[in-house]
């Protein structure tokens, strides 16, 4: 049982360029969600789905696109990438709100992407 | 809007000091409370997680959490800590009746144990 799965771990961009990074779950959950992580900020939620072909905006989605096109895929992209979108990128799976049910997030092993 | 506030930024301890880790969360409903423990280089794995019932509770590796409802508190415990406690850790909240299951995290607190 592999969790959750992001793809690649580590990746360097110039400025402008585009990249996707795609994370796959395999516990069947409902929800995903794409997390970035930067240093005295704790994380940040970009952007989040609670099914298959719904996505939603978080807390700092700008510059960030989304697709979640297969229930077990999410897929988090970046059309031109800045500098400023230089930090950890974690991706995150949970079974929707079942009253007080287990509804805890589970965590990718992250996404390194540094931007120059 | 929800928010959550650690109040320690950097710990600092030697092996066998105890441990507490403060949190805070402003959300006017019932919450789902967590802590995730992220040790260097790897992601997000949950210590403990509070949704109803007993305040205290216990998570794995020895740690706890009180749940103070009057206070909005969700402070981190542990007797006596180890240099493999060594990590970086975050509280999180939850809206109880959440239809997104979207997470809050806490700015995060690192906590560095001396051998």
């Amino acid at each position: 049982n592999a969790g959750v799965t992001q793809t690649p771990k580590f990746r360097v961009l110039k400025t402008g360029q585009s990249m996707t990074l795609l994370c796959a779950q395999d516990m069947n959950h409902e929800y995903m969600y794409w997390y970035r992580q930067d240093p005295g900020m704790g994380l940040r939620l970009i952007h989040y789905s609670v099914g298959e072909g719904t996505t939603a905006k978080g807390e700092v989605p700008d510059g960030y696109n989304v697709s979640r096109l297969k229930k077990q895929n999410f897929l988090l992209g970046l059309e031109s990438a800045a500098p400023s979108q230089t930090s950890v990128y974690f991706c995150a799976s949970s079974w929707a709100h079942r009253g007080q049910g287990n509804t805890e997030a589970f965590f990718g092993q992250g996404t390194r992407l540094t931007v120059v | 809007a929800q928010s959550v506030s650690q109040h320690n930024h950097h710990v600092i301890l030697s092996e066998a000091a105890s441990l507490e880790l403060g949190c805070n969360y402003s959300y006017g409903g019932t919450v789902n409370l967590f802590w995730y423990v992220q040790y260097p280089g790897q992601h997000l794995q949950l210590l403990l997680k509070y949704f109803s019932g007993d305040p205290l509770v216990k998570g794995i590796k020895g740690f706890e959490a009180e749940f103070i409802k009057s206070k909005f508190s969700f402070n981190l415990r542990k007797p006596s800590v180890q240099w493999s406690d060594t990590a970086e850790y975050f509280c999180a909240v939850k809206g109880g009746s959440s239809n997104t299951g979207k997470l809050i995290f806490g700015q995060g607190t690192t906590l560095q144990v001396k051998p």
